[in-house]
């Protein structure tokens, strides 16, 4: 089973809200990533997790607050976002960190009010 | 961390011809992959491919990976073709990156 699944695929939210984005794959991978797409740009990476733990942040702003419950999970916690902010997140995983196939959720499309 | 060039940005095609897109980086990388991203976002792995060439009925792709590029070429294209082509390595820093994407179009 090759397959990472990310709910909610839509989300709309305003600014005071707080969501989650979860994210869930059983394949072993080791690493979990999120990535923010913007229309045909490349995914830019979020964050990256390596064994559960939190191994690169890219400078993210703290409105965006990642956490990996299990190997397997994966969640995005979001609060006090901005209208910019709106954008497809993407999770992915691989064998490890920055090695391996990588593979990607269909992803969830956020809006923000 | 490594530079992924793609070209070209964009690319209309008629459909049942032939394209090759192509995927430059800066440096070695030990594997490369490419993937379709629908129009829905959803990135659909294509091929993972170090080195050496792979087919997957319509669609093969070459990395030769000590001139540093890889091709992919899709054949007798399909209105479902279309999207973005992204090519991605890892590099230095854990990371995989993406070239900027190839937007597909075919027209019926």
């Amino acid at each position: 089973d090759t397959e990472v699944t990310q709910t909610p695929k839509h989300l709309v939210m305003g600014m005071t809200n707080k969501k989650s984005l979860k994210c869930e794959q059983h394949m072993g991978h080791r690493a979990m990533y999120w990535y923010k797409q913007k229309a045909k740009k490349p995914p830019e990476l979020m964050f990256v997790y390596s064994y559960e733990k939190l191994s690169i942040n890219e400078s993210v702003p703290s409105r965006f607050s990642p956490e990996c419950p299990n190997s397997s999970l994966l969640n995005l916690h979001l609060h006090a976002l901005q209208p910019e902010d709106s954008a497809l997140y993407l999770c992915a995983s691989s064998q490890v960190e920055g090695a391996g196939e990588l593979f990607f959720g269909e992803g969830s499309r956020l809006t923000v009010l | 961390g490594i530079q992924v060039e793609q070209s070209p940005p964009d690319l209309i095609l008629q459909e049942g011809a032939n394209s090759t897109l192509r995927c430059n980086f800066s440096d070695s990388v030990n594997n490369l992959q490419w993937f379709h991203q629908n129009p829905w976002g959803q990135l659909i792995n294509l091929f993972y491919i170090p080195s050496g060439t792979k087919q997957n009925g319509r669609l093969s792709a070459t990395t030769v990976a000590t001139e540093r590029y890889s091709l992919l070429y899709i054949s007798s294209s399909q209105t479902t073709d279309s999207g973005v082509y992204f090519c991605a390595a890892p590099s230095t820093g854990n990371q995989f990156y993406f070239g900027t994407g190839t937007s597909l179009t075919v027209i019926p």
